[in-house]
C-alpha cells in the first residue's frame, strides 16, 4: 500500500468551477500535512500547509481529519492558471525522518 | 526567500557514464538535503538524505554505490549517478531545510541513451 494514496485524475473542469481533490495517507504516525502544486518538468512549489482546524487561502481550502487519515483541497472559482498537478504531502517523524513523502499528485485542467 | 539551485537543469549522456548533479542553497545554510527521483506520471521517490560532513542515509531499494552523495559543504550536495543506464533516466530534484520551511531545487533532467 502506497504511504500517500491520490486519485490520479485527470480532473477537467470548466473556468469558474469548484474542484475538490481528496488524499489519504497509512503512517498514523504523521505529523506535518502539505499541498504543493507541480507544473509540468517543474519542480514543486508549497500550496499550503494543511491543520487539523482546516485552513483557507484565498481561493484554496484545506481539510485534514486525522482519525480518518484524510486530506482534502477545494479550488473554488478555478482558472486557467490553476492547471498543474497538485502533490499531497506528509512528513512523518516516527524514526526521525525528516523527509517528505509525496504522493503521485492529481492532475488538473481547467479548461475556457 | 531562500532559494535552491541545480545544475545542471538538463543533461544527456551514454551508457555507462557518470553523471555529476549539484544542489545548492544560495542564501541559507542547509546541514541536510534531500534527493529525490520523479518518474513520468510518478510521485517524487526520496533516494537519500544528504548530511554534511558525514554519510547520507539512503533508502531502502537505492543503491548506494551507484548513487553516490557528497555533502561537503553546509551550501553544496552533489548527486553522481555512476555507470548511468537507460533506467536511469529521470527527474532528479534536491530539496533542503531552512528551519521549517523546505525548498526545492528546479530538478535536472537525466537522459541516459
Amino acid at each position: 500500500r502506497k504511504e500517500v494514496e491520490q486519485d490520479p485524475g485527470p480532473f477537467n473542469v470548466p473556468e469558474g468551477a469548484t474542484v475538490a481533490f481528496n488524499c489519504t495517507y497509512s503512517n498514523s504516525a504523521s505529523q506535518s500535512f502539505f499541498w504543493y502544486r507541480q507544473d509540468c518538468r517543474k519542480e514543486p512549489k508549497l500550496l499550503m500547509s494543511v491543520y487539523s482546524s482546516g485552513n483557507e487561502d484565498g481561493r484554496f481550502t484545506a481539510q485534514l481529519n486525522r482519525a480518518s487519515q484524510y486530506i482534502s483541497l477545494l479550488i473554488r472559482d478555478s482558472k486557467l492558471s490553476d492547471s498543474a498537478t497538485y502533490l499531497c504531502v506528509v512528513n512523518v517523524m516516527d524514526t526521525g525522518r525528516r523527509a517528505l513523502t509525496f504522493g503521485s499528485g492529481t492532475r488538473l485542467q481547467v479548461q475556457p | 526567500g531562500a532559494v535552491v539551485s541545480q545544475h545542471p537543469s538538463w543533461v544527456i549522456c551514454k551508457s555507462g557514464t557518470s553523471v555529476k548533479i549539484e544542489c545548492r542553497s544560495l542564501d541559507f545554510q542547509a546541514t541536510t538535503m534531500f534527493w529525490y527521483r520523479q518518474f513520468p506520471k510518478q510521485s517524487l521517490m526520496l533516494m537519500a538524505t544528504s548530511n554534511e560532513g558525514s554519510k547520507a542515509t539512503y533508502e531502502q531499494g537505492v543503491e548506494k554505490d551507484k548513487f553516490l552523495i557528497n555533502h561537503a559543504s553546509l551550501t553544496l550536495s552533489t548527486l553522481t549517478v555512476t555507470s548511468a543506464h537507460p533506467e536511469d533516466s529521470s527527474f532528479y530534484i534536491c530539496s533542503a531545510s531552512e528551519g521549517s520551511h523546505r525548498y526545492f531545487g528546479p530538478g535536472t533532467r537525466l537522459t541516459v541513451t
